[in-house]
C-alpha cells in the first residue's frame, strides 16, 4: 500500500510554537501533498512537492521531502489558535491507464492553545 | 466555496433505498474523485476519473455505483447500502497534467440506518 503513515498522531502546542509533523511513505513518487481539514468539513490543499525538489515554503509552511528515506516533514512556525485542525500528508502517482491517484496518510490532529 | 460543490451536505437514508450523491466544479480541471472518509481511518480513494472515463476504481462494492457525464459533473449513486457505510463522502477534482494539488467539496455526511 503507497498509504502514508504520520507522526505524532496528535500535537498540542502553545500559541506561538512551531509544530513539526512527519509522514513516511513507501513506493516511489510523482509529488507528495500536505492538505488540512478542520473538523468535518474538507480538505484544503497547503503546498505541494516534486519529487525532485527537498525544501518548499508557502508563508509559514515549511515542508521538506526525502525521497531517500520517503519521508517528508510538515512545519508550521508561530502557530495560531486557527491552526488547528488535521493535517493529511498525500503521495501521488500516475496510473498507467491515464489519470492520477493521490493517496493519504492517517493524520495529525494539531491543537493550539491560547 | 472551494469551486467543487457536493449536494446534498447530509443525507440519511435507510438500507432498501437508492440515493445519489452529486459533486460539481467549474475550476476547468479534468479529474474528478471520490473518497471515503470513516471515523478513525485514512481517506480511502473509490473512484477515479480522468477526461470523463473511469481509470480506477478501487475494490469499491457495487452497490456504489458512480457515474461522469461530463468533466463538470461527478455521481455516486448508492443502493442497499449498509450501516458501515455510514461516513463522509467526499469529492474531489484536479488538473491531472499539471499537478497543483486537489480541491475538495465539504463533503456529504451519509448515515444509513
Amino acid at each position: 500500500s503507497q498509504q502514508g503513515e504520520e507522526d505524532p498522531q496528535a500535537l498540542s502546542i502553545q500559541e506561538g510554537e512551531n509544530a513539526t509533523m512527519n509522514c513516511s511513505y513507501k513506493t516511489s513518487i510523482n509529488n507528495l501533498q500536505w492538505y488540512r481539514q478542520n473538523s468535518g468539513r474538507g480538505l484544503v490543499h497547503l503546498i505541494l512537492i516534486r519529487s525532485n525538489e527537498r525544501e518548499k515554503h508557502s508563508g509559514r509552511l515549511r515542508v521538506t521531502l526525502d525521497t531517500s528515506k520517503k519521508s517528508s516533514s510538515l512545519l508550521i512556525t508561530a502557530s495560531r489558535a486557527a491552526d488547528t485542525a488535521s493535517y493529511f500528508c498525500a503521495t501521488e502517482w500516475r496510473l498507467t491507464g491515464g489519470g492520477n491517484k493521490l493517496t493519504f496518510g492517517t493524520g495529525t490532529q494539531l491543537k493550539v492553545e491560547l | 466555496e472551494t469551486g467543487v460543490t457536493q449536494t446534498p451536505r447530509h443525507l440519511v437514508m435507510g438500507m432498501t433505498n437508492k440515493k445519489s450523491l452529486k459533486c460539481e466544479q467549474h475550476l476547468g480541471h479534468n479529474a474528478m474523485y471520490w473518497y471515503k472518509q470513516s471515523a478513525k481511518k485514512p481517506l480511502e480513494l473509490m473512484f477515479v476519473y480522468s477526461l470523463e472515463e473511469r481509470v480506477e476504481n478501487n475494490s469499491v462494492p457495487s452497490r456504489f455505483s458512480p457515474e461522469c457525464p461530463n468533466s463538470s459533473h461527478l455521481f455516486l449513486h448508492l443502493h442497499t447500502l449498509q450501516p458501515e457505510d455510514s461516513a463522509l463522502y467526499l469529492c474531489a477534482s484536479s488538473q491531472d497534467r499539471f499537478p497543483r494539488g486537489y480541491t475538495f467539496g465539504s463533503g456529504t455526511r451519509l448515515t444509513v440506518v
